[in-house]
């Protein structure tokens, strides 16, 4: 069975530019959800999609984070414009829609923005 | 709010000797607990929950860990450590009510051959 895949797996960017990153989660699960870690620290929830729609972003920064999944399948986080503490590795997971406590991770994008 | 706490930033052990590995948790509601681990340069892997029923909990690769609600912990152990354990653990919760959950900070094990 395939994992999560994202990509890319690395990105060095400037500040106040623009970063996408894409994901494509297990097949078959309706759930994809977005982490951001920042070094020393456990991952923080972004985002958590349901199919194509939306179940929360509470805690996505909604100024300068976008995150999309049109089809129900990939998914896409973009950054516009970066800033130097967004400077995290990325993580991208998915899970069985009534299975949401047990989530596969994909390797993550370690972003570094400077 | 919810908070999850792993007191200890690295934990050794010789090899074949138990582990712990310790997590408090804090939330408003009842709790749904996990434990991952994250190899270098790997993804994060689910390790066992805790949603309810029996306190001790059994997962992966011989991990367990039980869910104490008067001491609000759900340490996880092992009776006999290998090498290959070593890895970095992270701890979950989440409240019933709620769709996130909250991550520790990590705790390093590093098995001593």
């Amino acid at each position: 069975e395939a994992g999560v895949a994202q990509s890319p797996r690395y990105k060095i960017i400037e500040k106040r530019q623009s970063v996408a990153f894409w994901c494509n989660p297990i097949s078959g699960h309706a759930t994809l959800y977005w982490y951001q870690q920042i070094l020393g620290q456990g991952p923080k929830l972004l985002i958590q999609f349901q199919n194509n729609g939306v179940v929360d972003d509470s805690q996505l920064p909604k100024d300068r984070f976008s995150a999309e999944r049109l089809k129900g399948v990939d998914s896409t986080l973009k950054i516009q414009p970066a800033k130097l503490e967004d400077s995290a590795v990325y993580l991208c997971a998915s899970s069985f829609f009534d299975r949401d406590y047990e989530q596969y991770f994909g390797p993550g994008t370690r972003l570094t923005v400077t | 709010a919810q908070s999850v706490a792993q007191p200890e930033d690295q934990v050794n052990v010789a090899e074949g000797n138990p582990l712990t590995v310790k997590c408090t948790y804090s939330v408003s509601g009842n709790p749904y607990l996990f434990w991952y681990v994250q190899y270098p340069n790997r993804g994060l892997q689910f390790l066992l929950k805790y949603i309810t029923g029996d306190n001790l909990v059994k997962g992966s690769y011989g991990f367990e860990a039980e869910f104490n609600k008067s001491q609000t912990s759900f340490h996880l152990k092992k009776p006999s450590a290998l090498v290959s354990d070593s890895a970095l653990y992270f701890c979950a919760v989440r409240d019933q009510g709620s769709y996130i959950p909250t991550f520790g900070r990590g705790t390093s094990l590093i098995v001593h051959p």
